[in-house]
């Protein structure tokens, strides 16, 4: 697609569910983040994913966080057993490579858990 | 870890006005980019910049990596140019793109 797409857009569920976020990247862009923002607040850091090299995850805030990317395509961010503290807006970035390129933000997946 | 700081936190200027907004980092840094977030929340980039200056219409940008600071010129301000700034910066060979804490910007009519 022309650019980076999510989805859902907003996600409202209960507290204890368990909730999956998706991302699909520009085509062709090998690097992929995930980022968190809580209402009012900076990005934080989840995860980044760069072609078929293991996956930083020194962002990922709690065991009940995980994220998958299947090659150079779509990723799901997973959140288990969902915290009043998850709501915020999560935000996914794509380049064509990690250092000194362009990044391209999706629109983001508001979730409030409720 | 690196520390950015941005500043001022707000701004409100009169449409027309000009601004600076400055972004300070704690270590060197080889890759700075700045973002506006307009209100829905969509984050758009602004400029690659690791080093020097470039210009984009009413926008211009210049990093001093020695000095470690960056400057987002804004000139003759439209209220489409209301919402954060932020700048981000990647350090050494760090994986992430860690974001300062904004500038929110309001320009009124």
């Amino acid at each position: 697609g022309a650019g980076v797409s999510q989805s859902p857009s907003n996600k409202v569920t209960e507290k204890g569910k368990d909730v999956e976020l998706r991302c699909d990247p520009i085509s062709g862009h090998t690097a992929l983040y995930w980022y968190r923002q809580r209402l009012g607040q900076g990005l934080e850091f989840l995860i980044y994913f760069q072609g078929n090299s293991a996956p930083d995850k020194s962002g990922l805030p709690s065991d009940r966080f995980s994220a998958e990317r299947t090659g150079e395509s779509v990723s799901t961010l997973t959140i288990q057993r969902t915290q009043q503290e998850d709501s915020a807006v999560y935000l996914c970035a794509s380049s064509t490579s990690g250092l000194g390129n362009t990044i391209y933000f999706g629109e983001g997946s508001w979730l409030t858990v409720v | 870890g690196i520390q950015v700081e941005q500043s001022p936190p707000d701004l409100i200027l009169q449409e027309g006005a000009n601004s600076t907004l400055r972004c300070n980092f704690s270590d060197s840094v080889n890759n700075l980019q700045w973002f506006h977030q307009n209100p829905w929340g969509q984050l758009i980039n602004l400029f690659y910049i690791p080093s020097g200056t470039k210009q984009n219409g009413r926008l211009s940008a210049t990093t001093v990596a020695t000095e470690r600071y960056s400057l987002l010129y804004i000139s003759s301000s439209q209220t489409t140019d209301s919402g954060v700034y932020f700048c981000a910066v990647f350090t050494g060979g760090g994986n992430k793109l860690t974001f300062g804490t904004g500038t929110q910007l309001k320009v009124e009519l």
